[in-house]
């Protein structure tokens, strides 16, 4: 059964706190991205990667990090840097960049 | 970076009615424009697409349509049922990301 995982499905975290967001596919695509979504608001890309081992940032990356050792994840690590991190966040995948992407069910992260 | 506007922000309609929503994007040279239904919690999915070099797309009750000199791009719903309601976001491709519209929640009425 192929698509795109993340989780947990909800998550809780202390201010001050580093916390990791999963996202596994197994689509075998090359491009990987990371979402921010806020009530009422669209997707916001934090970051996102072409190929393995190599990654950018998109338009709201601080305070975010990535890596990308393994073509088949994407994790996305919220550091405490990140002034406001309560939101639901969105992995998604492509076959290359520009081509559609499938998302994920997303991770709702909470600051308590 | 690219830049998408979307209206309106809410849309009521009868069921059995049409639902037309609408976008516009800064950069000319955005050439892939996704349409993305998202449920309460879910993920988006993907509903619809159309490139730069098409002007219009069907798929049963729904088509998009494109226009480049205008830089806009709309959304049409025929024959909306329950189903329908949801959150539908527009995109458009700029050097390989995706840009988002803020979203326009469609309320189906029986």
């Amino acid at each position: 059964d192929g698509g795109i995982t993340q989780s947990p499905k909800y998550l809780f975290r202390k201010e001050g706190q580093n916390v990791t967001l999963s996202c596994e596919q197994n689509l075998n695509h090359d491009a990987m991205y990371w979402y921010r979504q806020d009530p009422g608001q669209g997707l916001r890309l934090i970051y996102y990667s072409q190929i393995v081992n190599d990654f950018q940032k998109g338009d709201i990356a601080e305070g975010y990090s990535v890596s990308r050792e393994k073509k088949e994840s994407f994790p996305l690590t919220v550091t405490s840097a990140q002034k406001n991190p309560t939101a639901f966040y969105l992995c998604a995948s492509s076959m290359g960049s520009g081509d559609e992407q499938f998302f994920g069910p997303g991770t709702r992260l909470t600051v308590l | 970076g690219e830049n998408v506007e979307q209206h309106p922000s809410t849309l009521s309609v009868q069921e059995g009615d049409s639902a037309v929503i609408k976008c516009t994007y800064s950069d000319s040279a955005s050439n892939y424009f996704p349409w993305y239904k998202q449920e309460l919690g879910k993920g988006p999915q993907l509903i619809i697409d159309i490139r730069s070099n098409v002007g219009e797309k069907k798929d049963q009750r729904i088509a998009v349509t494109l226009n480049k000199t205008a830089k806009h791009f709309s959304l049409h719903i025929t024959e909306t049922q329950p189903e329908d309601s949801a959150v539908y976001f527009c995109a458009a491709n700029l050097d390989y990301k995706l840009s988002f519209g803020a979203g326009t929640t469609v309320t189906v009425r029986a």
